[in-house]
């Protein structure tokens, strides 16, 4: 079955710990992105990436890395530098966008993070 | 930059009845698309419809609809004939041509009673 795979599904980091949060997808999407939502609130852009080898930072991106070493798998890194990371994470993928062409994202069933 | 603002943090309806949830953006790109997410307490993600701002119709899926004000930058969700089912949160969302970046806007809970 086609679709995206994020795991684990929980995961526990003591502080000062970097983790990281695996993300794979079998749809051929060419852009991946990875979202935080905390409790209640709504979806914001960590890093976004178009094309293998190539990422760009969206909206919260300090504290985290990420990596697009092929086209199918977009890891996300919280490092230690992110002062509040326990939180609900989000990867998607999606086509490029143009005419007549189906470019929703496609989401993972999430990992949720906690700092203990 | 692009923004995608969602004023109505939650709504609640009587099932049967009709919702319209309420989205504006804003973009300095011409070409783009918007998109309706549904999220129930599973967190699973749902496209619920979508609309090209190239395209003058409004779209249509089953019992969602959309009102697509392109000069005024608005993108509203209509339910009707609302079901227990559609109890979750609604995302508003907006993708540029060209920059793949895609942003979601704050959501609104909406709760369905029987």
């Amino acid at each position: 079955d086609g679709g995206i795979t994020q795991s684990p599904k929980y995961l526990f980091r003591k502080e000062g710990q970097n983790v990281t949060l695996s993300c794979e997808q079998n749809l051929n999407h060419d852009a991946m992105y990875w979202y935080r939502q905390d409790p209640g609130q709504g979806l914001r852009l960590i890093y976004y990436s178009q094309i293998v080898n190539d990422f760009q930072k969206g909206d919260i991106a300090e504290g985290y890395s990420v990596s697009r070493e092929k086209k199918e798998s977009f890891p996300l890194t919280v490092t230690s530098a992110q002062k509040n990371p326990t939180a609900f994470y989000l990867c998607a993928s999606s086509n490029f966008t143009g005419y007549d062409m189906n470019t929703e994202a496609f989401f993972g069933q999430g990992t949720r993070l906690t700092v203990v | 930059a692009q923004t995608v603002t969602q004023s109505q943090p939650e709504m609640s309806v009587q099932e049967a009845e009709t919702v319209t949830l309420s989205c504006t953006y804003d973009t300095s790109e011409s070409n783009y698309y918007l998109f309706w997410y549904k999220q129930p307490p599973s967190r699973q993600m749902i496209l619920v419809i979508r609309q090209e701002a190239y395209k003058q119709q409004n779209a249509t899926e089953n019992r969602f609809s959309v009102n697509f004000q392109k000069a005024a930058k608005s993108f509203s969700l209509k339910i009707s004939d609302s079901q227990l089912g559609d109890t979750a949160m609604y995302f508003c969302a907006l993708k540029s041509f060209g920059n793949e970046k895609l942003t979601f806007g704050t959501g609104t809970r909406l709760t369905i009673i029987p």
